[in-house]
């Protein structure tokens, strides 16, 4: 059974980088398939940030291009995201998922907040 | 980017009730589409992929059809634990991009 776990810091200063990670049992990531980020503000939808194919392509949301890094480190079987020059529009749930071309998003991680505030 | 438009936003129904979402897509995404249910502090869980493929361990009253640029997804019997917040993901192109949602409410 695939499982994944975001953690990271629940508090971030203005400007500084967000960084989190996700970590995968179950399923070694670099057997395949996609590895995403998702993101929802409060009360707000859903918003892809961007995903990663181990050994493949890297794809950014073109609203965060310019700020967003997801990179993979197989050894710990996990995934990272790094999002730069944040602001308080950027606190939200951030969520991580394995990503199929043929069937999309699942799973999905339990989400963890990051609050942007000094 | 493909741009979803999901319809209505919010909609009001009560238990035994068959109801009716859909998302509109931009461009056409032959049948790269998955819907999403969504209850108050929980990951989405995934309900439909490929459209109209149920994912294993969710109840038949789901079922998804669709393809190309208009998709919908309909709850034949509303049962209480129904009442959630839905969402349409397209993947077939990158960025992949959700619908706005759907909030189901109890009548």
């Amino acid at each position: 059974q695939v499982q994944l776990q975001e953690s990271g810091p629940g508090l971030v200063k203005p400007s500084e980088t967000l960084s989190l990670n996700c970590t995968v049992s179950g399923y070694s990531i670099s057997s395949g398939y996609y590895w995403g980020w998702i993101r929802q503000s409060p009360g707000k939808g859903l918003e892809w940030i961007g995903d990663i194919y181990v050994g493949g392509s890297t794809y950014y949301n073109p609203s965060h291009k310019s700020r967003v890094t997801i990179s993979a480190d197989t050894s710990k079987n996990q995934f990272s995201l790094k999002l730069s020059s944040v602001t308080a529009a950027d606190t939200a749930v951030y969520y991580c998922a394995r990503v199929s071309t043929m069937s999309g998003a699942d799973p999905w991680g339990q989400g963890t907040l990051v609050t942007v505030s000094s | 980017d493909i741009q979803m438009t999901q319809s209505p936003s919010s909609l009001s129904a009560s238990v035994g009730d068959r109801v009716t979402i859909t998302c509109r897509a931009s461009q056409g995404i032959r049948s790269d589409l998955g819907w999403y249910q969504q209850k108050p502090g929980k990951a989405p869980k995934r309900l439909i992929y490929a459209a109209s493929s149920l994912q294993s361990g969710v109840p038949s009253r789901f079922s998804g059809s669709g393809s190309g640029t208009e998709f919908t997804l309909t709850i034949s019997s509303l049962q209480p634990e129904d009442f959630a917040t839905y969402y349409c993901l397209q993947y077939e192109s990158h960025p992949h991009t959700f619908g706005q949602g759907t909030k189901l409410e109890i009548k």
